[in-house]
């Protein structure tokens, strides 16, 4: 089964700062991919995902991922840094052979004014 | 309706009893998720259901852990003799169909304290 890997448990930016926020996953073919997030007391919110077709691939809020295969990797990034912004952020992996997401631990984001 | 709903928002329970968790799936959604979030952990996935069966049981933590689905629609997850350990955040997801490439969309999840 497919797996997901959050290297990063907690990362603190300053406001207006860029961020880059690291997912690697395990799966022998292509991966679908997602990018959720979670503020505190609510439920998960999509942000973005890939299927196919472009890596590069444009979320809500100014959000973005790319995909890498070689290092399968699908990193989310923003350029610049709202205090709104400050949340837990989970990466997850679907597979087509299966009807489980697989979900990383979190990444927790504070924004510094 | 707009977005999955459960219900209740927090239970607090004593070590022992029974607890019900309901979710209500957004309309027209065939696929219904749970899963089960710790404080400090990832999501652990528990059961889906396609249309009213669950295929595959073997995500829930133990046989005191069970779920259904009625009607398509709402579904209820039951724990029976509750153990401190199951205390988490229990959230319940729905998608369009059931494929590992189809979107969730969550609730806001049921807070389970149990004393």
């Amino acid at each position: 089964a497919q797996s997901v890997t959050q290297p990063d448990i907690h990362i603190t930016v300053s406001e207006g700062a860029s961020l880059e926020l690291r997912c690697n996953y395990s799966y022998g073919a292509t991966p679908y991919l997602f990018w959720y997030v979670q503020s505190p007391g609510q439920g998960l919110q999509l942000l973005l995902k890939y299927f196919s077709g472009d890596t590069l691939v444009q979320g809500i809020k100014g959000f973005e991922a790319e995909f890498k295969r070689s290092q399968s990797s699908f990193n989310l990034r923003k350029p610049s840094v709202h205090w709104s912004d400050a949340a837990e952020y989970f990466c997850a992996v679907g597979a087509n052979n299966n009807n489980d997401m697989r979900f990383g631990a979190g990444t927790r984001l504070t924004v510094k004014p | 309706g707009a977005g999955v709903s459960q219900s209740p928002s927090n239970k607090v329970t004593e070590k022992g009893k029974d607890v019900e968790l309901r979710c209500d799936p957004i309309s027209g959604h065939t696929a219904l998720y749970w899963y089960r979030q710790s404080l400090g952990q990832g999501l652990e996935f528990l059961i889906y259901f396609q249309g009213n069966s669950a295929p595959d049981k073997s995500g829930l933590p133990s046989d005191r852990f069970s779920a259904e689905r009625t009607g398509g629609s709402v579904s209820t997850l039951t724990i029976q003799r509750t153990q401190q350990e199951d205390s988490a955040v229990y959230l319940c997801a729905s998608s369009l169909e059931v494929g590992g490439g189809d979107t969730q969309y969550f609730g806001p999840g049921t807070r389970l304290t149990v004393l």
